[in-house]
Parts: C-alpha cells; structure tokens; sequence
C-alpha cells in the first residue's frame, strides 16, 4: 500500500521565523512524484512545490524549500521569513509515475502568529 | 486561461435526495480526476476519467456513486440517496494528458455538500 503520512496535526510559528513540516511515504515504486499543497479558509488547493523523485536536488520556490531524503522516504517543507498568508492547512502529497491516483497526507495545520 | 470550475460551490440536500456536482477542465485539458475531502482529513481519490471513459474508478463507493465525462460539456458526479457520511468536500482536477502526466493535475475550488 502507498500511504503519506504527517505526524504533526497541528503547528504553529512566530511571523518571520522558519517552521519545518513533517511528511513520510511509503511506497514500493522507484519513479514518483511528491508536492506539497497548500489549503487556506477558502478551500481552494493550492500547489506549493513539487519534487521529482529521480532528482536529488533539492526543490526550491522563494520561501518554500523541501529536504527530501529518498532513501528514508521523507519529504519536509521548510517555510522561511513566515507570513500571516501562510496560515493553512498543508498537505503533503505522492504519485507514482503512470498513475492516477494522488495520494494524501491528512494534513498540518500550521498558524502564524504575529 | 480560466481554470478549473466546480459548481455549485455549496451543495445542501436532504437525506434520499441526488445531489449532482459539476466540473469543467481547464481548457484543452480532457483528463478529470475526483476526490473527496472529509473533515479534518486529506483528499482521497474517487475516479479518473478521459472524455466519454471511466479510466480508475478505484476510489469510488460501489453503490449510489457515479461519474462521467460526456464528449460535451462537463464531467459529473452523482450521488444518489445521499446519506449524512456523503457530507464532504468534493474536488475536481484536471490534467492535459494522463499517465506520465498525471501529476500535473490543476485543482478545482472544490463543492462543499452537506446533507441535512
């Protein structure tokens, strides 16, 4: 079975500070693809950053970075310089290659505090 | 370039009602994927479909759920005699292509049904 999982429920950091979210998988597939995704108050899901299994760098989008450690099968968000925007829920996510079906964590909600 | 549309964005319907949500791909997408959001859960797929095909619908309830994706107009999905548990939050994605590109699924603002 392919299962994502996110042991924090809930997280919460001081603007301007830097917050580390927690994702594992399990997966017997050696090609997938992993996000991170963003859900505030309005619902709407939105794509953080993606990585590509096969690559070992790292993924990088402004503020947002991952450490992602194929072999431990983890796959963290950092969130740098915090902002108030950036109170929602995030949910770590997996897909093998070639296939439909995109697998979820249940979720951190993180709040950022002014 | 409009994105991903489901309406009604609020769906209320009472218990042994059929509730019907609809989403419209991101233009020139023709894969369409749901999944339902439970509260305090994370999205779970339901069913993958190309145009007029069921691809996977390996996440799908066996009974009172349906789906699909006419030639025209935009993909449905039905829910008959619609039980309390069926309150969830229902998403639609899109892809331009499936398979390798399946990942690449633009995301809906989702249908909120509650069932009263």
């Amino acid at each position: 079975a392919q299962t994502v999982t996110q042991s924090q429920p809930e997280m919460s950091v001081q603007e301007a500070e830097t917050v580390t979210l927690s994702c594992t998988y399990d997966t017997s597939e050696n090609n997938y693809y992993l996000f991170w995704y963003k859900q505030p108050p309005s619902r709407q899901m939105i794509l953080v950053i993606r990585q590509e299994a096969y690559k070992q760098q790292n993924a990088t989008e402004n503020r947002f970075s991952v450490n992602f450690q194929k072999a431990a099968k983890s796959f963290s968000l950092k969130i740098s310089d915090s902002q108030l925007g950036d109170t929602a829920m995030y949910f770590c996510a997996f897909i093998p290659y070639n296939n439909n079906d995109m697998r979820f964590g249940a979720g951190t909600r993180l709040t950022v505090k002014p | 370039n409009a994105g991903v549309m489901q309406n009604p964005r609020h769906l209320v319907r009472r218990r042994g009602q059929e509730a019907r949500l609809r989403c419209s791909p991101m233009k020139g997408h023709s894969h369409v994927y749901w999944y339902r959001q439970l509260p305090e859960e994370g999205l779970k797929f339901m069913v993958y479909l190309q145009k007029e095909n069921i691809i996977d619908e390996s996440g799908m309830p066996k009974e009172r759920f349906s789906a699909e994706f006419p030639k025209e107009g935009p993909s449905i999905l039905r829910i008959q005699q619609v039980v309390r548990g069926d309150s969830a939050a229902y998403f639609c994605a899109s892809s331009l292509n499936g398979g390798r590109s399946s990942y690449e699924q633009y995301f809906g603002p989702g249908t909120r049904l509650t069932v009263t």
